[in-house]
């Protein structure tokens, strides 16, 4: 069946420091994978996604993610985290022949000043 | 630019009873879809809708009808309110254009708790 992990409910990282957010799935056709974030209160935001063609995504707010097709993973990354970016962070799938995406639980990012 | 609006915001029912969640979007976005958040569990598809007229279950579509009659609205209804009902839900838009890789914008949720 398609699954989504998100191996961690909670990461708290220090403001500045570097971060890395997991995502590995399960999925039979070539995926098509997104990053959404959501701020307290709100909906979510789409962060980046990949396609096809070079592993590594750009998105906004400075976050990049890597493909890796031979571990089923789509991690999260950002260099520096600013307060701000304190959130709950979903990975999703999906495929082209269908509307319907596979969410992953979430993981929230917990800032230390 | 409203984008996607939901209301209400907040809904307390009691066991049994009906009510409607609104959504309209103001972007001529073919696809609306609703989902449930529940902690620890994701985002999980309700129903869908490509276009006027077009509605479709997602994954967890039992207790709930839609209906689209416009391209601006999706609304949702409970029939027969259930504790198990208790949760946040969003209501999400998109072209159609690109399928599943458009990407998807949401209201900012309507938080339902039956009793």
């Amino acid at each position: 069946a398609q699954s989504v992990t998100q191996p961690d409910i909670h990461i708290t990282v220090s403001e500045g420091a570097s971060l890395e957010l997991r995502c590995n799935y399960s999925y039979g056709a070539t995926p098509y994978l997104f990053w959404y974030v959501q701020s307290p209160g709100q909906g979510l935001q789409l962060l980046l996604k990949y396609f096809s063609g070079d592993t590594l995504v750009q998105g906004i707010k400075g976050f990049e993610a890597e493909f890796k097709r031979s571990q089923s993973s789509f991690n999260l990354r950002k260099p520096s985290v600013h307060w701000s970016d304190a959130a709950e962070y979903f990975c999703a799938v999906g495929e082209a022949s269908n509307y319907q995406l596979i969410w992953g639980a979430g993981t929230k990012l917990i800032i230390k000043p | 630019n409203a984008g996607v609006t939901q209301t209400p915001k907040f809904q307390v029912l009691k066991t049994g009873q009906s009510m409607t969640l609104q959504c309209a979007q103001d972007m001529n976005h073919e696809y609306m879809s609703w989902y449930r958040q529940d902690p620890g569990m994701g985002l999980r598809l309700i129903h869908y809708s490509v276009g006027a007229g077009i509605t479709d279950q997602g994954e967890v579509p039992n207790g709930y009808n839609v209906s689209r009659s416009t391209t601006e609205d999706f609304p949702l209804r409970l029939l027969s309110a259930a504790p198990s009902q208790t949760s946040v839900y969003f209501c999400a838009s998109s072209y159609i254009t690109g399928g599943v890789g458009s990407p998807l914008h949401f209201g900012n949720g309507t938080r339902l708790t039956v009793t």
